[in-house]
């Protein structure tokens, strides 16, 4: 069974400029996660999706990220414009929903200089 | 409010000597816990989880936790750790009411030789 891809691994940009992380989730996994893990920290929870549809966006800084999942499957995070505290590793991770298990992705790390 | 902490930042033990990484939770009801290793670059992986019944879980590579409803902790322990054991662990505590769940900040460890 494959795991949870994520692309690109790794990504500098400067701030103020706009960037954009993909996800392929675990075939047949309905939910999807992205966190930020910032260096030194646990990962924290963005936004949830169940299929295509949002189920947590509570921690997600609405004025300058954005996630999408319109068929249900794969997913892309934005930010726009980026600062420097966005510095981090985001993660995508799966799970067949309720509470079962997250399989997580290698996550892209992200300098913003 | 769903918590976790982890005391410890950093552990440093020797190859083959024993390891305890300690895990505190704050949580309303009864608790589902993971335990997660991070490798430098690379996503999470899941060691164990405690769902219910036996409080002793075991895991992959070795590694075992034990559950203890009256100190709210859920400890990770191994009798001999070997080289390829430094890493960072995360614990985690769900469902929150979104089936999510909270992540600690996570022990580094590093294994002398």
């Amino acid at each position: 069974e494959a795991g949870v891809a994520q692309s690109p691994r790794y990504k500098i940009i400067e701030k103020r400029q706009s960037v954009a992380f993909w996800c392929n989730p675990i075939s047949g996994h309905a939910t999807l996660y992205w966190y930020q893990q910032i260096l030194g920290q646990g990962p924290k929870l963005l936004i949830q999706f169940q299929n295509n549809g949002v189920v947590d966006d509570s921690q997600l800084p609405k004025d300058r990220f954005s996630a999408e999942r319109l068929k249900g499957v794969d997913s892309t995070l934005k930010i726009q414009p980026a600062k420097l505290e966005d510095s981090a590793v985001y993660l995508c991770a799966s799970s067949r929903g309720g509470k079962n298990i997250q399989y997580f992705g290698a996550g892209t790390r992200l300098s913003v200089l | 409010a769903q918590s976790v902490t982890q005391p410890d930042i950093h552990i440093t033990v020797s190859e083959g000597a024993s390891l305890e990484l300690r895990c505190n939770y704050s949580y309303g009801a009864t608790p589902y816990l993971f335990w997660y290793v991070q490798s430098p670059g690379q996503g999470l992986q899941l060691l164990l989880k405690y769902f219910s019944g036996d409080t002793l879980v075991q895991g992959i590579k070795g590694f075992e936790a034990e559950f203890k409803r009256s100190q709210s902790s859920f400890n990770l322990r191994k009798p001999s750790v070997h080289w390829s054991d430094a890493a960072e662990y995360f614990c985690a505590v769900g469902p929150t009411e979104n089936n999510d769940m909270r992540f600690g900040a996570g022990t580094r460890l590093t294994v002398k030789p």
